[in-house]
């Protein structure tokens, strides 16, 4: 699986548009890209998955540039309850590697 | 309909003794994992099963560590004489299955057990 790289933490405040970015530089031909979110006492929920060009769902919207090397996950008008750790995960495996993952903090 | 359940919740076990954590998978679910968490990290794999089958146990710290699924629903996580650098998060998930290509299975995770070794 590939290794991903995101930002430890990040604050943002209400209302505001996120946007997350994680780096992969060895994304394989073949693998899709992945984004779980998890909050505090709970296990993590999946939020998004494309391959290239943009993915967008009722909840957030993932762009992927043309080289795949890198994706951000977009979180539009956030509320504190987005506040939560989100993971971005490469490949496809009968497992996930997470990392350590992007703790965002929303601000009133 | 109901979601990944895991039991219980909360485990305080006194260090050498055996516990037994419970998954209960969403119906249906070939797919089952079990990951550790510690506090402040992502989750970490420790095994997963197709069915009853236990395809990958790499992940299992030591063989302290034992999980198994016999029907291919339930699963249970055990741990011999705990240690205090066991206490950690237990989480287990569950999804349909592997899917054909490269898109990557949509895993449902429970709440978690939390496990403090004194």
């Amino acid at each position: 699986l590939a290794k991903t790289t995101q930002p430890i933490s990040m604050d943002s405040y209400e209302g505001q548009e996120v946007n997350i970015t994680c780096s992969h530089n060895n994304i394989a031909t073949n693998d899709y890209i992945t984004w779980y979110q998890q909050f505090p006492s709970q296990g993590p929920r999946f939020i998004i998955q494309g391959y290239k060009t943009k993915v967008t769902n009722e909840v957030a919207s993932l762009f992927i540039p043309a080289d795949r090397k890198s994706s951000t996950l977009s979180l539009p008008r956030v509320s504190l309850s987005d506040t939560a750790v989100y993971y971005c995960l490469v490949g496809r495996d009968d497992k996930i590697i997470f990392g350590k993952g992007t703790r965002l903090h929303i601000l009133p | 309909g109901a979601g990944v359940s895991q039991s219980p919740r909360y485990k305080v076990a006194k260090r050498g003794q055996d516990v037994a954590l419970r998954c209960d998978p969403i119906s249906g679910h070939v797919s089952l994992f079990w990951y550790q968490q510690a506090l402040g990290q992502g989750p970490e794999f420790l095994t997963y099963f197709q069915n009853e089958a236990q395809l990958d146990k790499s992940g299992l710290p030591s063989d302290r560590f034992f999980a198994e699924r016999p029907e291919g629903s339930v699963s249970t996580l055990k741990i011999q004489r705990t240690q205090q650098e066991d206490s950690a998060v237990y989480l287990c998930a569950s999804s349909l299955g592997p899917r054909a290509g490269h898109m990557q299975e949509t895993q449902y995770f429970g709440p978690g057990t939390r496990l403090l070794v004194l």
